[in-house]
């Protein structure tokens, strides 16, 4: 079955910190790739997206992915994090099968520290 | 401003109801879908709807039925309410069934 996966379900850094945020799909096909992020009491945001070209991706906020495909990833990364930061972050993917559907990982909390 | 408008915000219902959710899909979009969150979990997709017809749908019972408008604006309807349908269903257009979907800010529906 078509499935994505997110490693971490939360992660608490320091103001600064890099982040690093695993997800992984387990379809071999074309996919299309999303971030999403949540703030406490807000709708979900777009923060990237890749369809094709260059794997790696910049977004807002400066956040960036990189597209593994070999590895069936799209991490999502950012060098310092501040602590408006903190939010829920979804990765998600259409299969090139059912391409108008999202299927999303379970989510990773990020709590950042000031 | 989410771009996409769903009604109610919050909504508490009583088990064996029936209740009705709302959207306004973001301008000049013309494809909806819905997703149900469960609390600490991802949306689920349940169905999407274009050109008035659904056109996917996800792993939901019958009691999930939905319909779009000629103006793109779309409802959800879920029958038969169980005690698990309390969840956050978001609305989300799009133009085409192209990606990078718009998502509204949901209705919290809780079922007593």
């Amino acid at each position: 079955a078509q499935s994505v996966s997110q490693h971490n379900h939360h992660v608490i850094l320091s103001e600064a910190a890099s982040l690093e945020l695993g997800c992984n799909y387990s379809y071999g096909g074309t996919v299309n790739l999303f971030w999403y992020v949540q703030y406490p009491g807000q709708h979900l945001q777009l923060l990237l997206k890749y369809f094709s070209g260059d794997p790696l991706v910049k977004g807002i906020k400066g956040f960036e992915a990189e597209f593994i495909k070999s590895k069936f990833s799209f991490n999502l990364r950012k060098p310092s994090v501040q602590w408006s930061d903190t939010a829920e972050y979804f990765c998600a993917v259409s299969f090139s099968s059912n391409t108008g559907k999202l299927i999303f990982g379970q989510g990773t909390t990020l709590q950042v520290k000031p | 401003d989410a771009g996409v408008t769903q009604s109610p915000t919050h909504l508490i219902k009583t088990r064996g109801q029936q209740v009705t959710l709302r959207c306004s899909p973001k301008s000049g979009h013309d494809t909806v879908s819905w997703y149900q969150q469960a609390l600490g979990q991802g949306p689920q997709f349940i169905f999407q709807y274009y050109e008035e017809e659904e056109r996917q749908r996800g792993n939901f019972p019958d009691r999930f039925s939905g319909h779009q408008f000629p103006n793109y604006s779309s409802e959800l309807n879920v029958n038969a309410l169980l005690l698990g349908d309390s969840a956050l269903y978001l609305c989300a257009s799009s133009l085409r069934a192209a990606n990078g979907y718009t998502f509204g800010s949901g209705t919290r529906l809780t079922v007593v």
